[in-house]
């Protein structure tokens, strides 16, 4: 089975700091995405990927920025972190232009105090 | 571009009951469906999908879907519930084409099935 992993569960960062959220892939995707999933709102991709660096904005980049050098790790970057941006962030890739669906990870839950 | 809805937010249920969460999705092209489960503080599984072929689709868990084009519908079912079903359950949906905004999944806001003893 495929597996994605981010590698914190659980985070918590002063306002103003920067912040990376990391994600690895161990099957050879090509395409990774970036989701927050707030309470009401479902849901919303960040940025996407398609192939090593390349990136495309989703639906909310604002105060968003990634990086993917190598095919299996696709890392988001909150420049300078908001209390807004507190959210559960899911990291997710798929093969195949995602024809056969997503493979998430678990998530991390990030607090900005 | 495609949109999803999940027609109920929440939907409370007994034990060994059965239930049907709802899920309509607007498309011009033809589509890939999806249904997945989220269980608290965890990522998203895939539990069924609809590529092609038979409109009935059977999942993980006991789950099942229908795919009714006429009506737009993908609807989850399940004929009788354990208290370990309760979690949140997304719909989404892929355009039928390939590049760009195709890559992407449509997800909808999530139905939170609660079983009860």
């Amino acid at each position: 089975d495929v597996k994605v992993t981010q590698s914190s569960r659980y985070l918590v960062k002063r306002t103003g700091e920067k912040v990376f959220l990391e994600c690895v892939q161990d099957m050879d995707h090509e395409n990774m995405f970036w989701y927050r999933q707030d309470p009401g709102l479902g849901l919303r991709l960040i940025y996407f990927s398609y192939d090593v660096k390349m990136k495309e904005k989703g639906d909310i980049p604002e105060g968003y920025s990634v990086s993917r050098e190598k095919k299996e790790r696709f890392s988001l970057i909150l420049e300078s972190a908001s209390t807004n941006q507190t959210s559960m962030y899911l990291c997710a890739s798929s093969l195949l232009q995602g024809v056969y669906g997503y493979t998430f990870g678990s998530g991390t839950r990030l607090t900005v105090v | 571009a495609q949109s999803v809805t999940q027609l109920d937010s929440q939907v409370p249920v007994f034990e060994e009951a059965p239930v049907e969460l709802r899920c309509n999705y607007s498309s011009s092209v033809s589509v890939y469906l999806f249904w997945y489960v989220q269980y608290p503080n965890q990522g998203l599984q895939l539990l069924l999908k609809y590529l092609s072929g038979s409109t009935l689709v059977k999942g993980i868990n006991g789950f099942e879907a229908e795919f009714n084009k006429s009506q737009t519908s993908f609807h989850l079912r399940k004929p009788s519930v354990h208290i370990s079903d309760t979690a949140e359950y997304f719909c989404a949906v892929r355009g039928g084409g390939s590049g760009g905004s195709n890559y992407k999944l449509t997800f909808g806001k999530g139905t939170l099935l609660t079983v009860n003893p």
